[in-house]
């Protein structure tokens, strides 16, 4: 079935480091995949999405790209700041006639010391 | 403002009894899902609907029933027969689209322990 790999955590790091959080799935078709962001006590937000390959998904200095040939879709960022410490989701959604549901990464919780 | 309202955000439950989260959305979306997080597994789907008075089990719908009675609303019942029922759950909707390339919009979220 379809899946979604993602590096475990907590990642942490320090104000100004550069960010990277490994994503790769495994899909019988071609899948639209997506970031979400989720704060503590909160649902999940949007954070960016691709649905096709080579596009590249940004929002708030994130940016990740969709990679068909390795089947990869890493999240990545610049320069991290404290706010910024979250749990990251990656997921895909496969649909061919609508709309069936993500299937999601088990998260990566992220923490960004000052 | 667009959203999705979820209710209560905090439920106990006690053993043997039925209890009902609500999901309201008023972003005029076709779908609407019902995810379950647990700690360190990600979120996994309980139920979906695409339209109105139709909806489709997800990968954990055992102990769980729903209805879409109206578009904007799509209760979800946790039954007795749902063993380890404490968990946080999740409401999202979404325009319906072929190929799913539209984005899901969560709720904040109700948490749901056992007392």
């Amino acid at each position: 079935g379809d899946s979604v790999t993602q590096m475990e955590g907590p990642v942490t790091l320090s104000e100004e480091a550069f960010l990277t959080i490994n994503c790769t799935y495994t899909a019988t078709g071609y899948p639209s995949l997506f970031w979400y962001v989720q704060y503590p006590g909160e649902g999940l937000q949007l954070l960016l999405k691709a649905t096709k390959a080579d596009d590249k998904g940004s929002n708030k200095g994130f940016e990740a790209t969709y990679r068909k040939e390795t089947t990869s879709f890493h999240l990545e960022k610049g320069s991290v700041q404290v706010s910024d410490s979250a749990v990251y989701f990656c997921a895909l959604s496969l649909s061919g006639g609508g709309a069936d549901g993500l299937t999601f990464g088990k998260g990566t919780h992220l923490i960004i010391q000052p | 403002d667009g959203g999705i309202t979820q209710s209560p955000k905090y439920l106990f439950r006690k053993e043997g009894q039925n209890v009902t989260l609500s999901c309201e959305q008023n972003l005029n979306h076709d779908a609407m899902y019902w995810y379950r997080q647990d700690p360190g597994q990600g979120l996994r789907l309980i139920y979906y609907s695409q339209i109105v008075n139709d909806f489709q089990k997800g990968d954990i719908a055992e102990g769980y029933s729903v209805s879409r009675e109206k578009k904007e609303s799509f209760p979800l019942t946790v039954t007795s027969a749902q063993k380890n029922p404490t968990a946080f759950y999740l409401c999202a909707s979404s325009k319906y689209s072929s190929g799913g390339r539209q984005p899901q919009h969560f709720g904040d979220g109700t948490r749901l322990s056992i007392l």
